[in-house]
């Protein structure tokens, strides 16, 4: 069954320093997003990608965010300089260009800023 | 604004009894609801969903969830719990053109052996 992955699963990375979280949707998906989870709190949506540009974003998704689909697979978010209050479980999802679907989500990565 | 209010944070069940997990959403439009199970240190999988027509759908697992548009309620239950249902269940209203997800904050099941 197709799944959507995410790469790495856990990354510690210091105050300041710049992350890339990657992930790999399903193949034939057309919308993709990031979501977060910080630690005991609820799933929080940050930002939808389609057509290759954004398509919507939340207050959270600031200038220290970005998106990129760099070739025809991969689907990355970075956070430039990231801080402490960044340490959270983010989730990448795809869906098809369908609007009887689901969001596919992938394991998630937990990023720990320190 | 859309938003999702699940008021039970944690709920503690004995294995075999039956469970009710409560979900109230607020959109203005029909909604499109959907219940996710997040297990310990895994990701968000989906247990089930309703778009339109019966009211009353179907999950894996077991569940079921209930639509109810006079109570603006989605609520998910299953008939037997499992000890292997201990998790985080999330009901989530899809928001937009574009399938983003709105949270509710979650209800953790405890299930006591």
């Amino acid at each position: 069954e197709p799944e959507v992955t995410q790469t790495p699963s856990h990354q510690v990375t210091q105050m300041g320093q710049e992350v890339i979280l990657r992930c790999v949707p399903i193949s034939n998906h057309l919308y993709f997003y990031w979501y977060r989870q910080i630690l005991g709190q609820k799933v929080e949506f940050l930002v939808s990608f389609y057509n290759n540009e954004i398509s919507e974003k939340s207050e959270i998704f600031d200038d220290q965010f970005s998106v990129e689909r760099p070739d025809g697979s991969n689907f990355t978010l970075k956070i430039r300089s990231t801080k402490l209050e960044d340490s959270a479980m983010y989730f990448c999802a795809s869906t098809p260009d369908s609007p009887n679907t689901e969001a596919f989500f992938g394991q998630g990565t937990r990023l720990t800023v320190v | 604004a859309q938003s999702v209010t699940q008021p039970d944070i944690h709920i503690t069940v004995s294995e075999g009894a039956s469970l009710e997990l409560r979900c109230n959403y607020s959109y203005g439009a029909t909604p499109y609801l959907f219940w996710y199970v997040q297990s310990p240190g895994q990701g968000l999988q989906l247990l089930l969903k309703y778009f339109s027509g019966d009211t009353l759908v179907q999950g894996i697992k077991g569940f079921e969830a209930e639509f109810k548009r006079s109570q603006s309620s989605f609520n998910l239950r299953k008939p037997s719990v499992h000890w292997s249902d201990a998790a985080e269940y999330f009901c989530a209203v899809r928001t937009g053109g574009g399938n983003k997800l709105t949270f509710g904050t979650g209800t953790q099941l405890k299930v006591e052996l």
